[in-house]
């Protein structure tokens, strides 16, 4: 069975510290998807991004970092330069293709608390 | 704003009653799935429809159920409510499923139910 691995569940950092939010997998499939999402205080979950399992570059957007590690089951997310407004709980999710739908398993979240 | 709607924010009622929790998906997807997330469990997938039809469960309580629509919305129908059902219920949405690849879920902001 599938299974994400958020062991921080709770970080504080003060703004412009850079941040790692790591996130740990297990799966049989060799075929699968990884996301991040985040949900700030207001409660929705926003869509940060998806890698499959065949794609290990490690990928950059803006402030923000991925770092995809098949040997480790690891797809860790990095904030740079934080700020406030990245305080939010972020949670990892995997999807298994082999699945007759694609639903997601989520990882219990981390919740990142960005202090001025 | 993902293009996800759920109706409506916030819903309170007693135990032992039904509500219906509703869904409208991102113009052009046409797979819906319904999670529901708490403070014990986590964020949980329930179930999913694809273009009206039921296309994976998970940990969905018998005292719950799903529909997908012709104009493909959905509704949750949660029914003999226990306080245990007071949760945050989210819906999202994808193109697919499609075979050997994993759609990115947008989600919408949510259902808050508080069962008295």
């Amino acid at each position: 069975a599938q299974k994400v691995t958020q062991a921080q569940t709770e970080i504080s950092v003060v703004e412009k510290e850079d941040v790692t939010l790591d996130c740990v997998y297990e799966t049989r499939d060799t075929t699968y998807y990884l996301f991040w999402y985040k949900q700030p205080p207001s409660g929705e979950l926003v869509f940060l991004i998806r890698r499959n399992s065949f794609d290990e570059q490690n990928e950059i957007s803006g402030r923000y970092s991925w770092n995809f590690q098949k040997s480790t089951s690891s797809f860790n997310f990095t904030i740079t330069a934080s700020q406030v407004v990245d305080s939010a709980v972020y949670f990892c999710a995997l999807s298994e293709v082999q699945n007759a739908g694609n639903m997601l398993t989520f990882g219990g979240g981390t919740r990142l608390m960005v202090k001025p | 704003d993902s293009g996800v709607t759920q109706t409506p924010k916030h819903l309170i009622t007693a135990t032992g009653q039904r509500v219906t929790l509703r869904c409208s998906p991102r113009s052009g997807d046409l797979s819906v799935y319904w999670y529901q997330q708490s403070l014990d469990q986590g964020l949980q997938f329930l179930i999913q429809y694809y273009n009206g039809e039921e296309r994976a469960k998970g940990n969905i309580l018998e005292r719950f159920s799903a529909q997908q629509f012709p104009d493909l919305h959905s509704e949750l129908n949660l029914s003999s409510l226990e306080l245990g059902d007071s949760a945050l219920y989210f819906c999202a949405s994808s193109v697919g499923p499609a075979v050997g690849r994993s759609d990115t879920q947008y989600f919408g902001p949510g259902t808050r139910l508080t069962v008295l």
